[in-house]
């Protein structure tokens, strides 16, 4: 069975440009997450699918962060435009129900530089 | 709101030294907790987890965690390690109720020397 895919695994831009990350998860996997690591902190959560639904996206930290699951398949998350805080590691998880205990199954992560 | 505190940010440890990583969360209600870890170059991967029932849970790779719900931890423990456990360890955690996002601490960068 095939883990959790994103692209690209590296991104480099300058500031004011725009990106999009792209997480492919587990077939069947209802619910998508997608979280962010700034360099030298805690891995945050960002939003929550379910299916092509916004579930949760009170982590989302404004409104430059634009996500989409079109079709409850493949998410992408663009950042436009980018800004030098925006740098850090982006993860994608999932898993098939909404249950808290349920295990997330989590990407490579791609990591963004903005400069 | 919930917070997940890990105690030591870098621990470098000779093999066969046992190992404990401390994990502190703050929140009110019942908790999912997990330990993930991350090797080198490699995806994160759940350790361990607890829901419900025995607070004494055993993971992969010969790690266990106890859930101590007086002190709101969930220490990581491995009796002896070697240079294969060389990783970065995060400690998270869920309300039993929530839609599954998970609050994590600022990770534990594990080096184990050979």
């Amino acid at each position: 069975e095939a883990g959790v895919t994103q692209f690209p695994s590296h991104s480099v831009i300058e500031k004011g440009q725009t990106v999009t990350l792209r997480c492919d998860p587990i077939s069947g996997h209802d619910n998508l997450y997608w979280y962010r690591r700034v360099m030298g902190k805690e891995i945050k959560f960002l939003l929550h699918f379910v299916k092509e639904s916004k579930q949760d996206e009170s982590g989302m930290p404004n409104n430059r962060f634009l996500a989409e699951r079109t079709g409850g398949t493949y998410s992408t998350l663009k950042v436009q435009p980018a800004e030098l805080e925006d740098s850090g590691v982006y993860f994608c998880a999932s898993k098939p129900t909404i249950q808290g205990f349920e295990t997330q199954y989590f990407g490579p992560g791609t990591r963004l530089l903005v400069l | 709101a919930q917070s997940v505190s890990q105690h030591n940010h870098h621990v470098i440890l000779s093999e066969a030294a046992s190992l404990e990583l401390g994990c502190n969360y703050s929140y009110g209600g019942t908790v999912n907790l997990f330990w993930y870890v991350q090797y080198p170059g490699q995806h994160l991967q759940l350790l361990l987890k607890y829901f419900s029932g025995d607070p004494l849970v055993k993971g992969i790779k010969g790690f266990e965690a106890e859930f101590i719900k007086s002190k709101f931890s969930f220490n990581l423990r491995k009796p002896s390690v070697q240079w294969s456990d060389t990783a970065e360890y995060f400690c998270a955690v869920n309300a039993r109720l929530s839609t599954g996002k998970l609050i994590f601490g600022q990770g534990t960068t594990l080096q184990v020397k050979p």
